[in-house]
C-alpha cells in the first residue's frame, strides 16, 4: 500500500502566520493515464473531513486563494497563508492514484 | 443538494454484525460511486472500499475484506455496509462519501 507520511503532526500557529505542511509518498503519484490523484483535506472538531485541494493542487469551490497545494511525483506541500481562526483543526493529505486509496496520518493546526 | 445522511450510533457485542446506512438525496444516486472510510484515534483515517451503485459491483481495500460488505438499495438511495464478526479494533467513526461529499459518520463501540 501507498503510504503517506505527513511532518509535522503538529503545527503551531499565530493568527495571520503563514503554514506549511508536507506529504510524503511512497511512491509516486502520477497515474498512468497522467493526472495526480492527491488530495488535502481539513478535518474540524466534531465534523467529516472538507476537501479543499484536489489533483495536487486545485481549489475546490469555496476555498480561500491563501490555501495554496504544490508538488509533483512523491513530494507535495500545502501552504496556508494568512492563517484564520477557521482554518484550525486537522489536515489530511489523500491520494487515489494507487489502490488501495490511503491518507496520511494528519497535521494538527493548533493556536501557540 | 447532495446529502448523504448516515444511520445513527451503534453498540454492538463482540463477535456479532452491524449493517449501517448512507442515504443520498440531491443527485442520481446510480451515478456516483459511494466510498465508506474508517476513523479511529490510533490509526487515522482508512480507505475501506466503494461499491458501483449502478451494478453493485465492489472494490474492498485487502485489510478489509472479510469485514466488510457493501450493498445498495437503488430503490431507496441508499448503501449499506455490514461490519461482522466484530472485535474492541472495529470501534470506530465510519463515513460514507459520494467522491468529496462526506456523510456525517456514524460512531460503532464494540464492547461486552
Amino acid at each position: 500500500d501507498v503510504v503517506l507520511t505527513q511532518t509535522p503532526v503538529a503545527q503551531p500557529v499565530t493568527l495571520g502566520d503563514q503554514a506549511s505542511i508536507s506529504c510524503r509518498s511512497s511512491q509516486s503519484l502520477v497515474h498512468s493515464n497522467g493526472n495526480t490523484y492527491l488530495e488535502w483535506y481539513l478535518q474540524k472538531p466534531g465534523q467529516s473531513p472538507q476537501l479543499l485541494i484536489y489533483k495536487v493542487s486545485n481549489r475546490f469551490s469555496g476555498v480561500p486563494d491563501r490555501f495554496i497545494g504544490s508538488g509533483s511525483g512523491s513530494d507535495f506541500t500545502l501552504k496556508i497563508s494568512r492563517v484564520e481562526p477557521e482554518d484550525l483543526g486537522v489536515y489530511y493529505c489523500f491520494q487515489a492514484t494507487h489502490d488501495p486509496w490511503t491518507f496520511g496520518g494528519g497535521t494538527k493546526l493548533e493556536l501557540k | 443538494q447532495v446529502q448523504l445522511q448516515q444511520s445513527g450510533a451503534e453498540l454492538a457485542k463482540p463477535g456479532s454484525s452491524v449493517k449501517i446506512s448512507c442515504k443520498a438525496s440531491g443527485y442520481t444516486f446510480t451515478s456516483y460511486y459511494i466510498s465508506w472510510i474508517k476513523q479511529t484515534t490510533g490509526q487515522g483515517l482508512e480507505y475501506i472500499g466503494y461499491i458501483n451503485t449502478g451494478s453493485g459491483g465492489t472494490n474492498y481495500n485487502e485489510k478489509f475484506k472479510g469485514k466488510a460488505t457493501l450493498t445498495v438499495d437503488k430503490s431507496s438511495s441508499t448503501a449499506f455496509m455490514q461490519l461482522s464478526s466484530l472485535t474492541p479494533d472495529d470501534s470506530a467513526v465510519y463515513y460514507c462519501a459520494r467522491g468529496h461529499y462526506w456523510g456525517q459518520g456514524v460512531m460503532v463501540t464494540v464492547s461486552s
